[in-house]
């Protein structure tokens, strides 16, 4: 089955700067790529996604990238605020899976300080 | 549009009950989701629902059980509860759009507490 791999675990940034988090994923087969954002008490939230036959996606501040080559994909936020803190998921979808199973990568803290 | 509703946010068991979690998808998604997330593993799927029949399944025992009503809100079920079944318990509705990108909501969760 698919497998993803998410780094780092946290990541602390200064108010402005950049943040970036990379996945990895295993199977091949994976043609959809989102990306999620869960505040405390709450569940996930799509906030970007990507299809393997793009290679980028920008929406704002945050910004998406894919290397179908090296099966990893990244999301890059700029000009980082407080309340962008949170963890970030990512996660990958087979095409031969049903509509509702993903598989994600285990979460980054996101820690914007100001 | 109303999102993903869960019921209830929280809950405490013993071990060796049962459980049942509710959630109710956002209006005309049919496909439901339910997903175990705890600190060290993560999101883990358990889970779907498609008009009524489950079209998936991941890797939990067979304690853990579901269903969905031709209304499309779905239940999830835990029997004979062990402490590791402490966790938050995530339910999503997919929407598939034109060019097949697939659109997964989430409800806040269940946090199940199993002493």
């Amino acid at each position: 089955g698919e497998n993803v791999e998410q780094h780092p675990s946290t990541l602390s940034v200064q108010e402005g700067d950049s943040a970036v988090i990379k996945c990895t994923y295993s199977d091949s087969a994976s043609n959809y790529f989102p990306w999620y954002k869960q505040e405390l008490g709450k569940g996930p939230q799509l906030i970007i996604d990507i299809r393997s036959n793009v290679g980028e996606k920008k929406d704002q501040r945050i910004a998406v990238t894919l290397n179908k080559t090296a099966k990893h994909f990244s999301l890059h936020i700029t000009e980082t605020q407080p309340e962008d803190s949170a963890v970030y998921f990512c996660a990958a979808k087979r095409a031969t899976d049903s509509w509702g199973k993903f598989q994600f990568g285990a979460g980054t803290q996101v820690v914007v300080t100001p | 549009k109303a999102g993903v509703t869960q019921t209830p946010r929280y809950l405490i068991k013993t071990r060796g009950q049962q459980v049942t979690l509710s959630c109710s998808p956002i209006s005309g998604h049919r496909s439901v989701s339910w997903y175990q997330q705890t600190p060290g593993q993560g999101l883990q799927f358990l889970f779907e629902y498609f008009s009524e029949t489950q079209r998936n399944k991941g890797n939990f025992p067979g304690r853990f059980s579901g269903r969905q009503f031709s209304n499309s809100r779905s239940e999830m079920n835990v029997s004979t509860l062990e402490l590791g079944d402490s966790a938050l318990y995530l339910c999503a509705s997919t929407l598939r759009r034109a060019g097949r990108d697939y659109e997964q909501y989430f409800g806040p969760g269940t946090r199940l507490t199993v002493t």
